[in-house]
């Protein structure tokens, strides 16, 4: 079984610009998260898909993140314009229930730098 | 509010030493669950192991213990003659089934950074 995919694993960008960045979870698992951790704090929740919805996206820091799960199988996360604070590692989640019942899966994530 | 906290940032051990990784949490919740995941070097996020509010048995697993106090608010982890290959940052965190619109989201504490020096 493939586990939960990231693209790219490293992406360094300007400030001002936009960066896409990719998760395919494992196959039949409706339940996708994206979570964050800027450097050397802890791993922040941003938001969580049930299939093509958003279920939570109380984490989202600002309407500069905009994340999508079209058809319910993979998801992307774009971020425009990009800020310095934006820097950090972008971690992607799935399992086929919620967190307090199925321990999630996670990709290897995505570090982003913005210059 | 709900918090995790682990107060070790880093911790350094010579091989076969025994090491205790401390977890202190915060929630109002009566149902809880309680992960400890594991980053290796290579980035990606292993899961160790979960546990319920309502389940204070210690568990062992192989070199691997964890400690589940509820009146401490603690879960604490202890790695059993460590090595080389435990190196890496491990996460404590906390899902709290709380009201309607939780979906259980976990909240991780800041990380310890395990070096097991040979």
């Amino acid at each position: 079984e493939a586990g939960v995919t990231q693209f790219p694993s490293h992406s360094v960008i300007e400030k001002g610009q936009t960066v896409t960045l990719r998760c395919d979870p494992i196959s039949g698992h409706d339940n996708l998260y994206w979570y964050r951790r800027v450097m050397g704090k802890e791993i922040k929740f941003l938001l969580h898909f049930v299939k093509e919805s958003k279920q939570d996206e109380s984490g989202m820091p600002n309407n500069r993140f905009l994340a999508e799960r079209t058809g319910g199988t993979y998801s992307t996360l774009k971020v425009q314009p990009a800020e310095l604070e934006d820097s950090g590692v972008y971690f992607c989640a799935s399992s086929p229930g919620y967190s307090y019942n199925s321990p999630l899966h996670f990709g290897n994530g995505t570090r982003l730098t913005v210059t | 509010a709900q918090k995790v906290t682990q107060a070790q940032t880093e911790i350094s051990v010579v091989e076969k030493e025994d090491v205790t990784l401390d977890c202190v949490y915060e929630t109002r919740d009566t149902t809880y669950y309680l992960f400890w995941y594991k980053q290796p070097p290579s980035g990606e996020l292993v899961f160790l192991i979960r546990r319920n509010s309502f389940d204070e048995q210690n568990e062992i697993s192989g070199r691997y213990s964890w400690n589940f106090q509820k009146s401490t608010s603690s879960f604490n982890f202890t790695i059993t003659a460590s090595q080389v290959v435990d190196s890496a940052v491990y996460f404590c965190a906390l899902s709290a089934r709380g009201g309607s619109g939780n979906t259980g989201k976990l909240i991780f504490g800041q990380g310890t950074t395990l070096q097991v020096k040979p």
